[in-house]
């Protein structure tokens, strides 16, 4: 158990619709990572944040926005959703802001299905 | 730009049999190295990190990695391989003090009975 959770596991939806994920860090961990998972694109980039601030941004679409909220959980919201969106997304936390010595631990995933 | 290369995208062993999945980097400055396993329907789990020291590192479920810096890789080993080590295996490097992990695209593991 890598301490990360994400909830829902699994997600179906229509397209044009919206949908947040949510995740909870390890516990002691500041730095929240998205990353989409897909078969032909394999794991991206999505957006990172720590404590609270948004740091970077990779892969992320204008149609998906992230935060960061007091307790360190994080939500993702994807909206205007199309088929291409079905993946498995992924949080990451760590304890830094940057990869220093500073492992990334994954969450199970949420498994969104587009239709 | 930095990047990690795994070059075999599948590979298949026999359980008991040894086993070595590659992983290349290229970065300029030393690398941070990660392996993770991938489970179906799982997330991905840290198997083992470099960071500084010993060039040959221990992680969990018998797995150990050897940094090679004159050949940019970090090639992961396990000498007996068991069925429940079936599973996709991704390599990544953190680039110092960015946010950057870069993954590769995995290396998918099937064993014989």
């Amino acid at each position: 158990d890598s301490g990360v959770t994400q909830t829902p596991k699994h997600l179906i939806t229509a397209t044009g619709q919206r949908v947040t994920l949510r995740c909870s860090p390890r516990s002691g961990d500041l730095s929240v990572y998205w990353y989409q998972q897909s078969l032909d694109q394999g794991l991206q980039f999505l957006i990172q944040y720590y404590n609270g601030e948004e740091r970077a941004k990779g892969n992320i679409l204008e149609r998906f926005s992230a935060q960061q909220f007091p307790d360190l959980h994080s939500e993702l919201n994807l909206s205007s959703l199309e088929l291409g969106d079905s993946a498995l997304y992924f949080c990451a936390s760590s304890v830094a802001s940057g990869t220093y010595n500073s492992p990334l631990h994954f969450g199970n995933g949420t498994r969104l299905t587009v239709t | 730009a930095q990047s990690v290369t795994q070059p075999d995208i599948h590979i298949t062993v026999s359980e008991g049999a040894s086993l070595e999945l590659r992983c290349n980097y290229s970065y300029g400055a030393t690398p941070y190295l990660f392996w993770y396993v991938q489970s179906p329907g799982q997330g991905l789990q840290l198997l083992l990190k470099y960071f500084s020291g010993d060039t040959l590192v221990q992680g969990i479920k018998g797995f150990e990695a050897e940094f090679k810096r004159s050949q940019s890789s970090f090639n992961l080993r396990k000498p007996s391989v068991h069925w429940s080590d079936a599973a996709e295996y991704f390599c990544a490097v953190g680039a110092g003090g960015t946010y950057k992990y870069i993954f590769g695209t995995g290396t998918r593991l099937k064993v014989l009975a």
